[in-house]
This record gives structure tokens, C-alpha cells and sequence, in this order.
């Protein structure tokens, strides 16, 4: 299968910052990416989608100011976390599909801690 | 809106027996796809098993098989001669085939943990 790759697998930011969470598809063109949250012993849920040179499309009650989402290249998405809180501590995943892909490829997730 | 429910939060199968984990989804979209999805201990989404709504033939890959029954709008997942391997996370998925707005992205159930006793 195709390989998506996430960076960094975890992170531990103070409140306040903003961090950086990269997605790449490594081995095929990503015209569409997406990214989702799961908070521990739950689902995943969709925060964005992103389609490379466009605006990203958030879900309902995703703050678009607070969670940065640039898709600037057809092999990297970016997640960018704004003044980060403890809450907004989670399990980020990103995933990323080709034109000809019926399923989107996971990245391995980013562990992010804000304390 | 469309919902995807796993109402199995727990399941427990013996090594080498066989297990079904049970799945309903709700949606208005006559065309789609359903995915089952293992998540081990590592986080890492593995795709087990897809299938297009609009295929009558039930998907089935190796070990791993589904009974899609579209009118019910139930897809479940059959794990035979199960293994010690396949203890993990697994949740079930949707998403339409065609959507408008350019926002398609999975639609997960709560997940069900299959647990295997040697």
C-alpha cells in the first residue's frame, strides 16, 4: 500500500505555543488529505479536509483559527495547533488519498501534550 | 448526517475460533464505501477489508470477510481462525462516493476491542 508519513509522532508543547504537525505522502500524489482527532479510548473524528492548492473544509465545530491547515504541495499537508491549551491535547492522525485511491493511507498519528 | 454504529464495545474470542463484529450506518446515499479498520496498541489505522455498496458480492480478504447487507444498512466483519495478532481496536467506516463541497473523510463507528484468549 501507499505510505503516508507524520512528523513528529509526539510532541509536548507549553500552553500557549503553537506546534507544527507535517503529513507526506511519500510514494504517490495526495490530492486530498485529511485530519482527524481521537481522544484516548475513542473513535476517530474528522476535523478537516484538505484538497491541495484550496482552502480546507472543516467539519462543524472545528475552530479554523485554532487549527491551521495549509496544503500547499500534492505531498505535504500541514496541521499547525494555535495557542495550544490542555485540552487541546489528543491523538492527531492525518490520511491522505490519490485521485485513483478508493481509500486515503494513515500517517502513524502525533501525540500531542500541552502542559 | 451520516452515523456509523458499532454496538459491541468489547468482544472475546478464543484462538482459532471465529468472530463477528457487528456494524449499522445510517445514510440517504444510495452509492458508498465501508471499511473495516484495525487499530493495534501502535495507533497505526490498517485497512482489514473495503467494500462498494453498489457490489452485491461480499468483500473478503484472506481470513477476513463481511456480510453487507445494504436494504438493513448493517456490515459486519467476520475474523476465522482468529490469532493472537489480530487482538486490536477495530472500527468500522463510511464515507459517499460523491459529495459535494469537497469534504469526504471517513466516518468512524466507536470501535469495538477484540480481545483473543490463547
Amino acid at each position: 500500500g501507499a505510505v503516508v508519513s507524520q512528523h513528529p509522532s509526539r510532541v509536548i508543547c507549553k500552553s500557549g505555543t503553537s506546534v507544527k504537525i507535517e503529513c507526506r505522502s511519500l510514494d504517490f500524489q495526495a490530492t486530498t488529505m485529511f485530519w482527524y482527532r481521537q481522544f484516548p479510548k475513542q473513535s476517530l473524528m474528522l476535523m478537516a479536509t484538505s484538497n491541495e492548492g484550496s482552502k480546507a473544509t472543516y467539519e462543524q465545530g472545528v475552530e479554523k483559527d485554532k487549527f491551521l491547515i495549509n496544503h500547499a504541495s500534492l505531498t505535504l499537508s500541514t496541521l499547525t495547533v494555535t495557542s495550544a491549551h490542555p485540552e487541546d491535547s489528543s491523538f492527531y492522525i492525518c490520511s491522505a488519498r490519490g485521485d485513483l485511491n478508493t481509500e486515503a493511507f494513515f500517517g502513524q498519528g502525533t501525540r500531542l501534550t500541552v502542559v | 448526517a451520516q452515523t456509523v454504529t458499532q454496538s459491541q464495545p468489547e468482544m472475546s474470542v478464543q484462538e482459532a475460533e471465529t468472530v463477528t463484529l457487528s456494524c449499522t450506518y445510517d445514510t440517504s446515499e444510495s452509492d458508498y464505501y465501508l471499511f473495516w479498520y484495525k487499530q493495534p496498541p501502535s495507533r497505526q489505522m490498517i485497512l482489514v477489508i473495503r467494500q462498494e455498496a453498489y457490489k452485491q458480492q461480499n468483500a473478503t480478504e484472506n481470513r477476513f470477510s463481511v456480510n453487507f447487507q445494504k436494504a438493513a444498512k448493517s456490515f459486519s466483519l467476520k475474523i476465522s481462525d482468529s490469532q493472537l495478532g489480530d487482538a486490536a481496536m477495530y472500527f468500522c467506516a463510511y464515507r459517499p462516493r460523491y459529495s459535494g463541497g469537497g469534504a469526504d473523510g471517513l466516518t468512524f463507528g466507536k470501535g469495538t476491542h477484540l480481545i483473543i484468549q490463547p
